[in-house]
């Protein structure tokens, strides 16, 4: 069965600094994988996926992902945090009926 | 192009009651889910639809239930509402081609209190 974990509840980064938030999956099929933003009390919005081309993804926002197949990885990182960027983050694989698993969630701080 | 509109945004229901989140896509999407979000918890799926007439059961369906009348259309009902269903619904839509461009399509999201 799919599953999807994120290291790490909490990550708080000074402005500037570089960001990166975990994401481990397990997946009996090559999988899908998905990043998604929810700031504060709204929806969730996609910032990029991984759907079997390039490892390397780039998504809105100045957001990137690696799809490190030896590793279960699909780790998110941004060179540079800005104070827009505080917003909790859910990484998601797709099962092989389309459905989504999600995360357990990480909440970005960004501090001044 | 409106895409998911859930309502309503925020509820507080009394322990017992019943009460409808009503979910509407306008993209024609034949896949629709609902999920429930709690903190620390993530997103959990509670049921989702591939099409009108077709339902299942995801992970946490317990004291829901759902129906699927028309392709547009996908409402959740609490009929006995109870404190643990306090929580931050989210409706959701795709199809297979929007599956793998788009991911999912969500709504704003419908805040439930239950007291």
């Amino acid at each position: 069965a799919q599953s999807v974990t994120q290291l790490g509840s909490h990550v708080s980064v000074s402005e500037g600094a570089l960001v990166l938030l975990r994401c481990n999956y397990s997946s009996s099929v090559p999988p899908y994988l998905f990043w998604y933003v929810q700031y504060p009390n709204q929806g969730l919005q996609l910032l990029l996926k991984y759907t079997s081309a390039a490892t390397l993804v780039k998504g809105i926002n100045g957001f990137e992902a690696e799809f490190k197949k030896s590793e279960t990885s699909f780790h998110l990182t941004k060179p540079s945090a800005h104070m827009r960027d505080a917003a909790e983050y859910f990484c998601a694989v797709s099962d092989p009926g389309g459905k989504l698993i999600f995360g357990q969630g990480t909440t970005l701080q960004v501090k001044p | 192009n409106a895409g998911v509109t859930q309502t309503p945004k925020f509820r507080i229901l009394k322990i017992g009651q019943s009460m409808t989140l009503q979910c509407t896509q306008d993209m024609n999407h034949n896949y629709m889910y609902w999920y429930r979000q709690d903190p620390g918890m993530g997103l959990k799926l509670i049921y989702y639809s591939v099409g009108a007439g077709i339902t299942d059961k995801g992970e946490v369906p317990n004291g829901y239930n759902v129906s699927r009348s028309t392709t547009e259309d996908f409402p959740l009902r609490l009929e006995l509402a109870a404190p643990s269903q306090t929580s931050v619904y989210f409706c959701a839509s795709s199809s297979p081609t929007d599956l793998i461009n788009y991911g999912y399509t969500f709504g704003s999201g419908t805040r439930l209190t239950v007291v």
